[in-house]
């Protein structure tokens, strides 16, 4: 079963704007931790933040803000003064803590436009 | 002082033939990982070794045989090579058994079978 729903049709973004992609997970396992990834163009997969399941705060990484929502089973990031290097694909992560696997989900395409 | 990288980048080749994929990490982790990402982009791990032990061995076709000779280096060998094997392989390394521990991905290696 997908226990990484990223379901965002490939999204344009004015430069300098926020956007947010949506990441919702589904785990029975208390001991988490999700990760987003940037892959661009070039292909190489970028680890851009982190947040674990017992974190009080939502994760900050610069321009990187992850939105935490435990009860929602939601981990939306938001990246902020959009750059057209951020023009990539993002996939959301999530790692069980009894599970040495990452599994990922489909991806979301962002494009950056000037 | 690349983290962790694999050869080749590219590997072009004829149905029916064998090849070897390499990949190499220099972060001192004790787990390393193969992925595959298809056309659609969707990644999906492979298999995975913690030390040199195989500890992951996804629903892979046994042509497909990990060889870790040790916890440093993770190599993919394929036999008999398919026109469905064709797809970009990423090596990565992590942690040992930590959920809150990124993987760290090598560039991809872009296999075309034809």
């Amino acid at each position: 079963a997908q226990k990484i729903t990223q379901t965002q049709p490939g999204m344009f973004v004015q430069e300098k704007e926020a956007v947010t992609l949506d990441c919702t997970y589904d785990t029975s396992d208390p001991s988490y931790g999700l990760f987003w990834y940037k892959q661009p163009s070039s292909g190489e997969m970028i680890f851009l933040i982190y947040q674990g399941s017992y974190d009080q705060q939502n994760a900050t990484e610069g321009r990187y803000s992850l939105n935490f929502q435990k009860a929602r089973k939601s981990a939306n990031l938001v990246i902020s003064a959009s750059q057209l290097g951020d023009s990539a694909m993002y996939f959301c992560a999530m790692r069980e803590g009894g599970n040495n696997r990452l599994a990922f989900g489909k991806g979301n395409q962002v494009v950056v436009i000037p | 002082d690349t983290a962790v990288s694999q050869t080749p980048k590219y590997l072009v080749t004829q149905m029916g033939n064998d090849k070897s994929i390499k990949c190499e990490q220099n972060l001192g982790h004790d787990t390393m990982y193969w992925y595959k990402q298809d056309s659609k982009k969707f990644l999906k791990i492979m298999f995975s070794y913690n030390n040199k032990e195989l500890i992951i061995n996804e629903t892979v076709p046994n042509r497909f045989s990990p060889k870790s000779p040790d916890k440093a280096h993770l190599n993919l060998h394929i036999n008999s090579l398919e026109l469905g094997d064709s797809a970009v392989y990423f090596c990565a390394s992590s942690k040992r058994g930590s959920y809150n521990s990124p993987l760290h991905f090598g560039n991809g290696t872009r296999l075309t079978v034809t």
